[in-house]
């Protein structure tokens, strides 16, 4: 079941340039979508979240792009610090009754000094 | 900046024993939760729980896995007798409330070693 794709398992990027990171989805029906970060033995830690209805949501150093109709979200990462080293992942949310998130299956971010 | 909690953080236990695994959700929330991600794999949603009672729960929640909410801070996972396949990260996670734009917030996890 890979409702939600995250097709890149690793990424390197020079600290202070751009990191992004991609996310795919099939189910139309999710209308809610969120980054969140995980070093190792630690839990998810929430980032960033947008909502269906926008394309487009800031935070600092972190933007969230949602492309509905390409079923596209990414994660972009401005200036990228070496302390955002970590696996990122990418979950979705369906609107009504339920609350579980579906998870894609994470991006190692290495970012170089 | 109130955090979920879990306990123990890492639990080795015999094959067909029963564990509990411990979370204290942060302390306004009102939606707690269970996800586990077995090694290399995705995290998986377990269970949703709502005033007391199970709001939803994936196909992985069989007979063997219960939750409960003893008192009222603590948030409990049991599984009656475990299997070798039950090893993984176990998550708690907590909501101020349901439904979309109330972000998840998730524990440290607890990994569960079955021999």
């Amino acid at each position: 079941d890979q409702q939600v794709k995250q097709n890149s398992p690793s990424l390197s990027v020079q600290e202070g340039r751009i990191s992004i990171l991609n996310c795919d989805y099939t189910n139309s029906m999710f209308d809610y979508f969120l980054w969140y970060k995980k070093y190792p033995a630690e839990g998810p830690t929430f980032l960033i979240s947008i909502s269906s209805i926008k394309d487009k949501n800031e935070d600092g150093r972190f933007t969230v792009f949602l492309n509905k109709s390409a079923k596209h979200l990414s994660l972009h990462i401005v200036p990228s610090q070496p302390g955002d080293s970590a696996v990122y992942f990418c979950a979705a949310q369906e609107g009504g009754a339920t609350n579980k998130l579906i998870f894609g299956t994470g991006t190692l971010l290495a970012v170089q000094p | 900046e109130p955090e979920v909690t879990q306990t123990p953080s890492h639990q080795v236990t015999q094959m067909g024993q029963e564990v509990i695994l411990r979370c204290v959700p942060i302390s306004n929330h009102l939606y707690f939760y269970w996800y586990r991600q077995i090694l290399g794999q995705k995290v998986e949603f377990l269970v949703s729980f709502y005033n007391n009672e199970i709001s939803e729960k994936s196909e992985i929640f069989d007979d063997q896995f219960s939750v409960e909410r003893p008192d009222g801070s603590n948030f409990t996972l049991k599984i009656r007798s475990t299997k070798l396949e039950d090893s993984a990260m176990y998550f708690c996670a907590s909501s101020e409330t349901s439904g979309s734009s109330y972000e998840q917030y998730f524990g440290p996890g607890t990994r569960l070693t079955v021999t």
